[in-house]
């Protein structure tokens, strides 16, 4: 099945670094979502690029997209303490639902 | 504003019970759909519903069965629960971006299910 790999599996910084996550995916596709998962919470949408994008900025989230390659990266600006959290990406074609990666664990230490 | 209500939160079971899980949301959304996460392996689709009165298998619908109940609810049901069931169910729904169904997903918080 169509499915998004996220790299690394996991992922440790100090506060105020970037974290950089990246997402490959095997088809063509209308759109990719990232998604924020805290420990024992549901999931919560960050950003949607879609496929005629190439790079879409949300506060301190920056998203690029390359179709060609059918990846994109998730960069998060001066990380907090607050950004420790699983992140998903999630690819959508036309009349499907959205298929989910295995998620990059970041963890944040101050 | 509630989103997207799952019950229950925690449940155990016994091999072989039966049981469903409930999802209600108030967004007016078309579109619902339940996933699986476990350990190492994301979130994989259970099953979906991409309107009211239509469902449709996902990556995993073996051992499950849905209802899309009304345009607000979607359940899930464990006819026959097994140990490899045990999981965290997520409930999730979706309205339209712009007429062609692309829009973001709302969660809800998860059902933890323990089949011993």
């Amino acid at each position: 099945s169509q499915q998004g790999e996220e790299d690394p599996q996991a992922l440790s910084i100090q506060e105020g670094e970037n974290a950089t996550m990246n997402c490959s995916y095997k088809t063509s596709i209308n759109n990719l979502q990232w998604y924020r998962q805290n420990s024992g919470r549901g999931l919560v949408h960050l950003i949607l690029i879609r496929s005629n994008e190439r790079e879409k900025h949300s506060g301190r989230l920056r998203v690029t997209l390359d179709t060609s390659k059918k990846s994109s990266s998730l960069l998060i600006t001066a990380s907090r303490a607050a950004d420790t959290a699983s992140y998903f990406c999630a690819t959508n074609q036309a009349g499907t639902a959205l298929i989910f990666g295995k998620g990059t664990t970041l963890s944040v230490s101050s | 504003n509630a989103g997207v209500t799952q019950t229950p939160k925690f449940q155990v079971l016994k091999t072989g019970q039966s049981m469903t899980l409930q999802c209600a949301q108030d967004m007016n959304h078309n579109s619902m759909y339940w996933y699986r996460q476990d350990p190492g392996m994301g979130l994989r689709l259970i099953y979906y519903s991409a309107s009211e009165g239509t469902t449709d298998k996902g990556e995993v619908p073996n051992g499950y069965n849905v209802s899309r109940l009304n345009k607000r609810e979607f359940s899930l049901r464990l006819e026959s629960a097994a140990p490899s069931q045990t999981s965290v169910y997520f409930c999730a729904s979706r309205g339209l971006a712009g007429g062609r169904g692309t829009g973001e997903l709302f969660f809800g918080e998860g059902s933890r299910l323990t089949v011993l």
